[in-house]
């Protein structure tokens, strides 16, 4: 069956950089855009892009161009992705989900805490 | 960008009502809408993809309609189960966007 296992919370301090990590099962990791999106507190979804790990091909929402950087290791069918420069506001839940142009898998969250 | 508006915000609803909820874009998205199902501390769902097509294993009380910039979320016979915050989503445009969400409550 289809699973995403994201990497484990995350308490970083202001202006560092964390990556998360999304590990793929169950299907061929190769074949399918991965998506990341966000959710602050309380607040709704913001879809940051997608990476499709056949060839390394990325798409960025341009609110995330310089924030937020999509990668994926295909020997370990394992998306990333790095954040950069962190502030308050990336305080968040970051999913990645599987896309067939819709997402129909999502992994269980990740959440980011900055703070110093 | 294109903006998805979701309304109503919030509803207070009774197990066994009809459940309408509306999703408007801001310019012609074809039928290239999805709905998810967010329950707290759960990771979205997928409902509804491409406007109208029930995703795998959704109930048929569930029903998607629409196309251009409205769209509409139906439940035909709430459950206590159904309580969630339901989300639109465009793929029509990069970057894809997001309503704010109808959150169910019970009254």
């Amino acid at each position: 069956q289809v699973q995403l296992q994201q990497s484990g919370a995350e308490l970083v301090k202001p202006g560092s950089s964390v990556k998360i990590s999304c590990k793929a099962s169950g299907y061929t990791f190769t074949s399918y855009d991965m998506h990341w999106i966000k959710q602050q507190p309380g607040n709704g979804l913001e879809w940051i892009g997608w990476i499709y790990p056949g060839n390394g091909n990325t798409k960025y929402n341009q609110k995330f161009n310089g924030k937020a950087t999509l990668t994926a290791d295909k020997s370990s069918s394992t998306a990333y992705m790095q954040l950069s420069s962190l502030t308050s506001e990336d305080s968040a839940v970051y999913f990645c989900a599987r896309s067939t142009g819709s997402l129909d898998y999502w992994g269980q969250g990740v959440m980011v805490t900055v703070s110093s | 960008n294109t903006v998805m508006t979701q309304s109503p915000t919030s509803m207070f609803i009774s197990v066994g009502d009809r459940v309408t909820m509306n999703c408007k874009a801001s310019q012609n998205v074809g039928t290239n809408v999805d709905w998810y199902q967010q329950k707290t501390g759960q990771s979205p769902k997928l409902l509804i993809y491409g406007a109208s097509n029930r995703y795998t294993g959704v109930p048929d009380r569930f029903t998607g309609s629409g196309s251009g910039t409205d769209f509409t979320l139906t439940i035909s016979n709430m459950q206590a189960e159904d309580l969630a915050v339901y989300y639109c989503l465009q793929y029509n445009y990069n970057p894809r966007t997001f309503g704010g969400g109808t959150k169910l409550e019970l009254k």
